[in-house]
């Protein structure tokens, strides 16, 4: 079983659409956990840190449920240039960093 | 600041050949990675440095990979002999705390033929 494992989509949407992103992980002494964009050819960024309390920016919002391992990713009113990867990210209590497989986000006029 | 450096670009090498990459993370950050991206595997932890100290090397694929850390300022990847398979991007990324987020260089795009 892979340590964070992600839908890979792809996900294809239009303008201004709602679209919600799942993750699960399997180290529950997993501390941190963050979502990364990815645009083609170039390298992660980091997009937002998830807190335990879920945490808004924008127009994304970040949820974590410790219970069930779970995260996931809100992204409201979809825009051309949302169009990317996602990579769900979980550090553990070493500090190694481990990255889903990513979901491909595909926005279209 | 300037950002993780990863050096070479780009390399093209031929089967057998070693191949060096080379990495200098942000200042002052204390833990280091390296991870190769495939379409197929996506993107792979090889091996991770905290305090140049190496903690995991369980993602290194076989004994033809190794890495270093001299110092807290620079790290490189080797493989010897190449192969391949080995064709991938391979990125180096740091992060200051050991709970914190990492940054990643822009990789090395590596192809072996």
């Amino acid at each position: 079983r892979k340590e964070v494992e992600q839908d890979p989509g792809p996900f294809n949407v239009p303008e201004g659409a709602t679209v919600a992103f799942n993750c699960t992980y399997s180290n529950s002494a997993s501390q941190s956990f963050f979502w990364y964009r990815q645009d083609c050819r170039k390298e992660p960024k980091l997009l937002m840190s998830v807190y335990s309390s879920g945490n808004e920016d924008g127009r994304f919002t970040a949820q974590l449920n410790r219970a069930s391992q779970y995260i996931s990713l809100l992204i409201r009113d979809s825009k051309l240039s949302d169009s990317a990867t996602y990579l769900c990210v979980v550090r553990g209590n070493t500090g190694k960093l481990i990255f889903g497989q990513g979901t491909t986000l595909q926005v279209k006029p | 600041d300037a950002g993780v450096i990863q050096s070479p670009r780009h390399e093209v090498t031929e089967m057998g050949q070693e191949v060096t990459l080379r990495c200098k993370p942000i200042s002052g950050h204390n833990s280091l990675f390296w991870y190769r991206q495939t379409m197929m595997r996506g993107l792979e932890l090889l091996i991770y440095f905290n305090n140049n100290v190496p903690i995991d090397d369980s993602g290194m694929p076989e004994d033809r990979f190794s890495a270093k850390m001299p110092n807290a300022s620079f790290s490189t990847l080797k493989i010897q002999p190449s192969e391949p398979r080995d064709s991938a991007v391979y990125f180096c990324a740091s992060s200051p705390l050991r709970d914190t987020e990492a940054f990643f260089g822009q990789g090395t795009r590596l192809t072996v033929v």
